[in-house]
Parts: structure tokens; sequence; C-alpha cells
């Protein structure tokens, strides 16, 4: 079946630190990868996604790679800022079904 | 651009009443739209996908008759919770999508409390 794993439930970070958050995932054929950030208050916000096994994406300095090989997508960003403190959700499609990984806190101290 | 929006934002209902959301898609065609149900820990639970020209679909621990949906088409669509009991509370989340492996765009979410 399909899964998505995201085995950080929180991060806690300093302003301008670096930013990983684990993504794996598990499916059959050519699925797309998305990374998705919920603020409080607000529902899921696409932030960045990618098509195609092997490429990038990015957005707003966050960056993700899928990679087939490993069946990762993890997520990254060189410097935070207080106001990226939000819940990440790795998610993968595959034709009709969406699978929401289940969450990262990111906190970002000033 | 594309948005969807959902309302109410938040509702509170009496034990045992039963209360509808709505969902609407603006600024793009939608050809499948589901509802979520987001609990207090985060994680997402699907209740039913419907999609153009298909039966909706609800996902198991979730049923017709206790969350009956609705749309006279795909841009439009409502949910009710029947008979809401406390363990029904959550943010309820309304994706719609253009195309098979698009992204989703969710509206803000009907946060219902049971009282």
């Amino acid at each position: 079946g399909n899964s998505v794993t995201q085995m950080q439930g929180q991060v806690t970070l300093s302003e301008e630190e670096f930013l990983f958050i684990n993504c794996t995932y598990s499916t059959t054929g050519y699925p797309t990868l998305f990374w998705y950030v919920q603020y409080p208050g607000e529902g899921p916000q696409l932030l960045l996604k990618v098509t195609t096994a092997n490429n990038k994406g990015s957005s707003r300095g966050f960056e993700a790679t899928y990679d087939k090989g490993t069946t990762s997508f993890h997520l990254q960003k060189a410097s935070v800022q207080e106001s990226d403190s939000a819940v990440y959700y790795c998610v993968l499609t595959n034709t009709n079904k969406v699978v929401f990984g289940t969450g990262t806190r990111l906190q970002v101290l000033p | 651009g594309a948005l969807v929006y959902q309302y109410p934002r938040r509702t509170i209902c009496k034990s045992g009443t039963s209360m509808r959301m709505e969902c609407q898609a603006v600024g793009f065609q939608a050809t499948s739209v589901a509802w979520y149900r987001q609990s207090p820990q985060k994680t997402f639970e699907l209740i039913a996908l419907s999609t153009v020209n298909s039966a909706i679909k609800y996902e198991q621990n979730f049923t017709q008759e206790k969350f009956p949906i609705s749309h006279p088409n795909l841009s439009f669509s409502s949910m009710t919770v029947l008979n809401a009991y406390l363990e029904d509370r959550g943010l309820y989340l309304c994706g719609a999508r253009e195309t098979p492996n698009t992204e989703v765009f969710f509206g803000k979410g009907t946060r219902l409390t049971v009282v």
C-alpha cells in the first residue's frame, strides 16, 4: 500500500539554524511528492512539489529532492526564521490517493 | 488563483445534534473533492472522496449514514455530521484537485466542538 513516514514529531531550532525534516515513502508506480505547511488556525498550504524522480523542488528557501533510490523526500532549509514555525506534512499522491505523513512541528526560537 | 472556501469556520453543537458544513472551490475546475478530519494530534483521516463521474466513496470507519455528503457539482460540496458526539470533534478539511497527481487545494477548515 501507500505510506509516508515522518519520524520526527517535533523539531526545535534557533533562528538561522539549519533545518532537516525526514520523510520516507512507500508506494508503487510514479507518485508526485509534496510538502505542505500548516500554520495555526489555517488549512494546509502547498510549500513545494516534485513530480519527477531525482528532481528537486524549492520554495521560500525550502528544498526537497525526490530520491527514488532511497524512497525519501527530506525537507531542508539553510537558515530558519521564527515565522517558519508551523507543522510540516510530507504528502504523496498516486492517482486519486493522497497520503499524509503524521507531520513534524517546527518551533523556531528567536 | 485557486481557492477553497469552507464555512462556517467554527461551530459548537450539543451532543446528539447535527451540523452541516460547506465547501466551495473557486478559480479552478475541481475533478475530485475529499473531506478529511484532523484530530487534535494533527493526523489526517480521509472521510470520503468524490470524483467526477463516480459515486462518493467513504473510507473505513466513516459512513454515509453518519456523514452524508451532497454536491450538485464538484465546485460545491456539503457534509453533515449527524448525531455528533465528543469523538467527532476536530477540524474538518475540504480538499479539491483539478487532476490526479496534482496538488490538493485545502480550505481553512470547519472546527467542530461538541458540548
